[in-house]
């Protein structure tokens, strides 16, 4: 069953506009992860927040938790056509492992 | 070159043969993932690794076999592949768990399978 549920599952934008993507999971978790899939590729992770982290930033990237609505947003500020990919969101609800559950993704178009 | 790499990167096979994909990572990361990816479902846990010779069942275990006699390598085996099967699988490894909870996880760039 899928931890965590993305939304919108697909978002087009202009080039240069702000895309603002949400996860929503079910349990508790330690931490929340987002990453990013290009087109035939394989995922590679854009960040981390830990369950007492309320925000975090990297680059143009801002990503929001909040534990009460188990909730997570990923704002990509400022977005340029190679923005372009899907992205998932990951929960870490394990305790003793590592494993991580995906979300289905969001599909990003950035119109150039 | 350093990193996680996944062979072969497409196959096409029969029903009722036996395919073995490849996944080798060379950060001596402890954990090894197997990830099923197909439209509407997004990505689906396989089988996982916490270290040599321990693995354990992810979300969609029925039709694989896994075995991890070494570290770097984590090979994934569909005994009998059957049309249902046709999918992308990811590789992904990760180091143990610390503070932050679960580590971040690197992909491998996939092996997209077909089978006929």
């Amino acid at each position: 069953s899928q931890q965590g549920e993305e939304d919108p599952q697909a978002l087009s934008i202009q080039e240069g506009e702000n895309a603002t993507m949400n996860c929503s999971y079910k349990t508790s978790i330690n931490n929340l992860q987002w990453y990013r899939q290009n087109s035939g590729r394989g995922l590679v992770h854009l960040i981390l927040i830990r369950s007492n982290e309320r925000e975090k930033h990297s680059g143009r990237l801002r990503v929001t938790l909040d534990t009460s609505k188990k909730s997570s947003s990923l704002l990509i500020t400022a977005s340029r056509a190679a923005d372009t990919a899907s992205y998932f969101c990951a929960t870490d609800a394990s305790g003793a492992n590592s494993k991580l559950t995906f979300g289905k993704g969001i599909t990003l178009s950035v119109r150039p | 070159d350093a990193g996680i790499t996944q062979s072969p990167r497409y196959k096409i096979t029969e029903t009722g043969r036996q395919v073995t994909l490849m996944c080798h990572q060379t950060w001596s990361h402890s954990y090894m993932f197997w990830y099923r990816q197909d439209l509407g479902h997004g990505l689906r846990l396989i089988y996982y690794s916490a270290a040599a010779d321990i693995t354990d069942k992810g979300e969609v275990p029925d039709g694989y076999v896994v075995s991890r006699s070494k570290t770097e390598n984590f090979p994934l085996t569909l005994e009998s592949a059957t049309r249902s099967q046709t999918s992308v699988y990811f590789c992904a490894s990760s180091g143990l768990r610390g503070p932050r909870g679960a580590d971040t996880q690197y992909f491998g760039p996939g092996t997209r399978l077909t089978v006929l």
